[in-house]
């Protein structure tokens, strides 16, 4: 399965823009980079993702290399409600879109 | 739609005892996925369903554990003969897959249960 590697934790301070890194030197050409996040005592939930050029949405941006072995997830102005554990996956054309999790970056969130 | 639902949202059994889980999934998508999630860990992929279809079954699938889409719309997760390592949290998500890929996955907020 195609691995990612995140830092397990991480601290900001609220107003702040946080910087969530992830590596994923094995990455082929047709996998996805997605990032989902969970909070406590909630299922996963989906945060951003994308291919080759740099995606944003309402959430998050997302900067991915480009030889696409690491990418980075940007909240612009966290909130205490971002405060999650993050997961950065790829997704597998050729493996039925299941979502292969790691261990995540716990992200906490100062006031 | 309310987004994906699964039933019941907590479960206490013995040691040895059969449990069932139910997940709802959004209506329109034909992709459905069962993960396992403990303490501490991200969730953990069991199998998933392309309409009534299962495709595939991860190894930590043991013969105790089944899953069924009869219709291709809800599914359901036995496990048989219940051991304490199977205290976790079930998660359903679902997806809509097509020719060019799939829609994100959707997690309903899962099944605790706890064996004792």
């Amino acid at each position: 399965d195609a691995k990612t590697t995140q830092p397990n934790s991480m601290e900001s301070n609220e107003e702040e823009p946080v910087h969530l890194p992830c590596n994923h030197s094995t990455i082929s050409g047709t996998d996805y980079i997605h990032w989902y996040r969970q909070l406590p005592s909630q299922g996963p939930e989906y945060v951003i993702h994308g291919l080759t050029s740099n995606v944003n949405n309402r959430m998050a941006s997302l900067a991915i290399a480009e030889d696409r072995k690491s990418s980075t997830l940007i909240l612009h102005r966290a909130t205490l409600r971002d405060a999650a554990v993050y997961y950065c996956i790829l997704r597998v054309f050729n493996q039925g879109g299941k979502l292969i999790f790691g261990q995540g970056t716990e992200l906490s969130v100062k006031p | 739609d309310t987004g994906v639902s699964q039933d019941p949202r907590h479960k206490i059994t013995k040691r040895g005892q059969n449990v069932t889980f139910r997940c709802d999934p959004i209506s329109e998508h034909n992709r459905l996925y069962w993960y396992r999630q403990t303490l501490g860990q991200g969730p953990e992929f069991l199998t998933y369903f392309q309409n009534e279809a299962q495709l595939e079954k991860s190894r930590l699938l043991s013969d105790r554990f089944s899953a069924e889409r009869p219709k291709g719309s809800f599914s359901t997760l036995e496990i048989q003969r219940t051991e304490q390592g199977d205290s976790a949290m079930y998660l359903c998500a679902s997806s809509l897959a097509g020719g060019r890929g799939w829609t994100e996955a959707f997690f309903g907020q899962g099944t605790r249960l706890t064996v004792v």
